[in-house]
């Protein structure tokens, strides 16, 4: 057990570009979160899954933003026409079957926007 | 809209000494009261978490007391250590995970 993995770990992009993180998950967890945290602030919830099922997605989330997870194992996190405001540490979490509430982050992905 | 309060911002202990953070929740819709703790440039670890169903919970040096009728539950760290400095983060979770944290507390516990 290697624990949630994310990847890339820093992404510096350009204004306007699309960006995609990848989350892989603890092998037997079958919920996985995202969420985004910027400097001096707690974790704010962007969508999570169940398998490959998304179940709820943030109203604070543009419609730039998708996450797909489409075996129930890893995830992926697009943000298109990225913007300044988007620069901040994206983290992934996943929970187990018994207990949905134990999350386990991974080591999150700092995107800063140019 | 934050549901979730912490307090205070930064605190500062000396080796040896209890720290204490505190948290308040609006929603009651909550099922589950979480703490993490988080280095520099890591994720959050989970630390503690209880049930609304319960007043305390003790693991180690690491106690959550839980006031389900002031919406209000805290962190207290007993026999504070150097290597808890970190930035500590409470949360409140429904039963599908989902969860709003805190904005964290500093804490730097001194030699």
């Amino acid at each position: 057990d290697t624990g949630v993995s994310q990847d890339p770990r820093h992404k510096i992009t350009k204004r306007g570009q699309n960006v995609t993180f990848r989350c892989d998950p603890i092998s037997e967890h079958n919920r996985l979160y995202w969420y985004r945290q910027t400097l001096g602030q707690g974790p704010e919830f962007l969508t999570y899954f169940q398998n490959e099922a998304q179940l709820e997605k943030s109203r604070l989330l543009s419609d730039r933003f998708s996450a797909e997870r489409p075996k129930g194992s890893f995830s992926t996190l697009e943000i298109q026409r990225t913007e300044q405001g988007d620069s901040a540490m994206y983290l992934c979490a996943s929970s187990p079957r018994a207990n949905g509430y134990a999350q386990y982050f991974g080591p999150g992905t700092r995107l800063t926007v140019t | 809209q934050q549901q979730v309060k912490q307090s205070p911002q930064s605190l500062i202990v000396q080796k040896g000494g209890i720290s204490i953070i505190n948290c308040a929740y609006e929603n009651t819709a909550f099922d589950y009261f979480p703490w993490y703790q988080q280095f520099p440039g890591k994720g959050p670890a989970l630390l503690i978490a209880i049930r609304p169903d319960v007043s305390e919970k003790k693991e180690g040096r690491f106690t959550i007391s839980f006031n389900k009728s002031a919406k209000q539950f805290s962190l207290h760290i007993m026999d504070s250590q150097p290597g808890d400095s970190a930035t500590y983060f409470c949360a409140a979770s429904t039963n599908a995970g989902k969860s709003t944290f805190g904005d964290g507390t500093t804490l730097t516990v001194k030699p």
